[in-house]
């Protein structure tokens, strides 16, 4: 079965650091773009970056660039997200899937979502 | 960055009604867009890629049409299951995601 993983909730103060994960399996993982998406308590979908595992070359939008840091570790079909200073505003549902097409541009859809990771930061 | 304007942001019909979703991105694009289904409390899944391409599994009812800056989202005769927030997203170039649908039951 194809799937995304991702690891637990989270609870952080103002200031901390954060790295959460997505572990994928039943695919060759390198050959797939990996986006992150963010979601706010009772809010839209925000498109956050991408990265492909297989070299990890990884695009942010404009509105994350710099907030977050998108990597991957290919040996253990794992992709990361991660922040150096953490916000209250950084409070949300953080997903991540997986792009359609294998070999892709990066131009996909997402067919394949993580279950989320709860990020919850307060003092 | 192309972004992309969803409407309307609720709608309430009955079962068994057309629902009509529309997108209009800021600038033209190809086919590069999708339509997504969201549940309260679940992720995301992909309902339509491509502009107008069924993904394995989604009943057909649910289709997709557009070119240029406009996109449409259609459930032909809408079902209970069918509850949920949908979201348009173009990928010409960065990804973006318009606001959302909420449709729900009258």
């Amino acid at each position: 079965e194809v799937q995304l993983v991702q690891s637990g909730a989270e609870v952080k103060k103002p200031g901390e650091s954060l790295k959460i994960s997505c572990k994928g399996s039943g695919y060759t993982f390198t050959t797939y773009w990996i986006a992150w998406v963010r979601q706010m308590p009772g809010k839209g979908l925000e498109w956050m970056g991408i990265i492909y595992p297989g070299d990890s070359d990884a695009r942010y939008s404009p509105s994350f660039q710099g907030q977050v840091t998108i990597s991957a570790d290919k040996s253990i079909s794992t992709a990361y997200l991660q922040w150096s200073s953490l916000k209250a505003s950084d409070t949300a549902m953080y997903y991540c899937a997986r792009s359609r097409r294998a070999y892709s541009s990066g131009r996909d859809g997402l067919d394949i979502w993580g279950q989320g990771t709860m990020v919850t930061v307060s003092s | 960055d192309i972004q992309t304007t969803q409407s309307p942001s609720s709608l309430s019909a009955s079962v068994g009604d057309r629902v009509t979703i529309t997108c209009q991105a800021s600038q033209g694009i190809r086919n590069y867009f999708s339509w997504y289904q969201q549940k309260p409390g679940k992720a995301p899944k992909l309902l339509i890629y491509e502009t107008s391409n069924l993904e394995t599994g989604v009943p057909s009812r649910f289709s997709g049409s557009g070119s240029g800056t406009d996109f449409t989202f259609t459930i032909s005769s809408l079902q209970p299951e069918d509850i949920a927030t949908y979201y348009c997203q173009q990928y010409e170039n960065l990804p973006f995601f318009g606001g959302g649908t909420k449709v729900e039951i009258k």
